[in-house]
């Protein structure tokens, strides 16, 4: 079962510019995970964000948190053609091993 | 080794054949899990084992088997597949729950005839 949207599905933006994704779930979470996909392979954890934490910065990653609104935003700034890929947001609920994956976001920066 | 291997990467089938797909991990992970990718949606959670017991099923269909020998090593034992069944495989482990993310693999790309 699919836990959250994400938004937009795709986007294309140039390299050095700042690229946002959001992502929106249904039910309360203990935490919100990000992960990048390239082509189809194994997923690469980017960036944890308890409930009860608003923003996390990780090199050119920051994530919020809004837990009133059940949504989450992560920023790319200053894009490389490297960040090519798909974004999922993941949640866990309350403290089940149980981590349910958005619909993703396919991000192209062009060089 | 901050790694999780699987084998085999590819792997046809025929609907009457058994195989089995094989994942490990040297983190001291005492969590796995198995996840399911079609293309171009997002991983759909099918098994996860929790210091080596069965702790949560998708209500995926039997002929697809889990099994965890040790805390190292989770196998998906497949039977009587069908085309639909084609899709990446993914294994991951994770640490714990509340403060880590999890380590996948790069999967196997199954594609049943």
């Amino acid at each position: 079962s699919q836990q959250g949207e994400e938004d937009p599905q795709a986007l294309s933006i140039q390299e050095g510019e700042n690229a946002t994704m959001n992502c929106s779930y249904k039910t309360s979470i203990n935490n919100l995970q990000w992960y990048r996909q390239n082509s189809g392979r194994g997923l690469v954890h980017l960036i944890l964000i308890r409930s009860n934490e608003r923003e996390k910065h990780s090199g050119r990653l920051r994530v919020t948190l809004d837990t009133s609104k059940k949504s989450s935003s992560l920023l790319i700034t200053a894009s490389r053609a490297a960040d090519t890929a798909s974004y999922f947001c993941a949640t866990r609920m309350d403290s089940s091993y149980k981590l349910i994956f958005g619909s993703g976001t396919r991000l192209l920066v062009r060089p | 080794d901050t790694e999780v291997t699987q084998t085999p990467k590819h792997l046809v089938m025929g609907m009457t054949n058994k195989k089995s797909l094989k994942c490990e991990q040297h983190m001291g992970h005492r969590a796995m899990y198995w996840y399911k990718q079609k293309a171009k949606k997002p991983p759909e959670l099918m098994f996860v084992y929790s210091y080596e017991k069965l702790s949560i099923n998708e209500s995926v269909p039997s002929r697809f088997s889990p099994e965890c020998p040790n805390s190292s090593l989770l196998n998906l034992h497949l039977h009587a597949l069908q085309p639909e069944d084609s899709a990446l495989y993914l294994c991951a482990s994770s640490r714990g729950v509340d403060t880590y993310g999890y380590t996948f693999g790069s999967g196997t790309r199954l594609t049943v005839v």
